[in-house]
């Protein structure tokens, strides 16, 4: 099965609202990363995070690896917060190869 | 700061032609290098990556090869283009294995 399971599918959110963005994994951890997609296709990292709380601004990290699972708190969403959020596990098993979770879509209305 | 440069931006291509797309790393010695492709509308699939120079190893062949040619250049390519190469074709760097990867602008395929 899907070694990292991403949730929700999609998210709709009104201007100012929160979101909690989920991965849950099932595979050995070395860190999670969480990417941003644009809506033209470009990835940006947000975290590499392999333990504990992490902040950037509105984001936040969390991964415990002991519950197996790593999160994405968006405070205060704005619309251009707008696209799809990747996780991606770096397995302590495989070098060089990320595990992706298949995305959460996030559209933040007005 | 190292900057990861992809080329072309988009490309259209006819089915049977041949392809290469180039990635270019700046201010990095040495990095780890990642071709990776999404379909439209689907996941990221890591296609290769290489250590060093002239090291390649293949995860998912896709009727695709690369080449390590530099130490900051990777370059993806085929002789004969398929309808299903069509796609968002990303480049990456990381320091070595087990660390942070950062993406490149992607160049986007379109096969006809």
């Amino acid at each position: 099965g899907q070694q990292v399971q991403q949730s929700p599918a999609s998210l709709v959110l009104q201007e100012g609202e929160n979101a909690e963005l989920q991965c849950n994994f099932s595979t050995s951890l070395n860190s999670m990363q969480w990417f941003y997609q644009r809506p033209g296709g470009s990835l940006v990292s947000l975290f590499y995070n392999p333990s504990g709380t992490k902040h950037s601004g509105r984001l936040t990290s969390t991964t415990v690896i002991k519950e197996r699972r790593s999160s994405l708190h968006i405070s205060s969403s704005q619309t251009t917060d707008s696209g799809t959020y990747l996780c991606a596990l770096d397995n302590v098993g495989d070098n060089s190869k990320l595990i992706w979770g298949l995305g959460t879509s996030l559209v933040v209305n007005p | 700061a190292q900057t990861i440069h992809q080329w072309p931006v988009a490309e259209i291509k006819a089915v049977g032609s041949p392809l290469s797309l180039g990635c270019t790393i700046k201010g990095k010695s040495s990095p780890n290098l990642y071709w990776y492709w999404q379909a439209t509308g689907g996941t990221l699939q890591q296609l290769f990556y290489s250590i060093t120079v002239g090291q390649v190893e293949s995860v998912v062949q896709l009727n695709l090869s690369a080449s390590r040619p530099k130490d900051d250049q990777f370059i993806l390519s085929t002789e004969k283009l398929l309808l299903s190469h069509s796609g968002f074709y990303l480049c990456a760097w990381s320091l070595n294995n087990y660390a942070e990867q950062f993406f490149g602008p992607g160049t986007r395929l379109t096969v006809l």
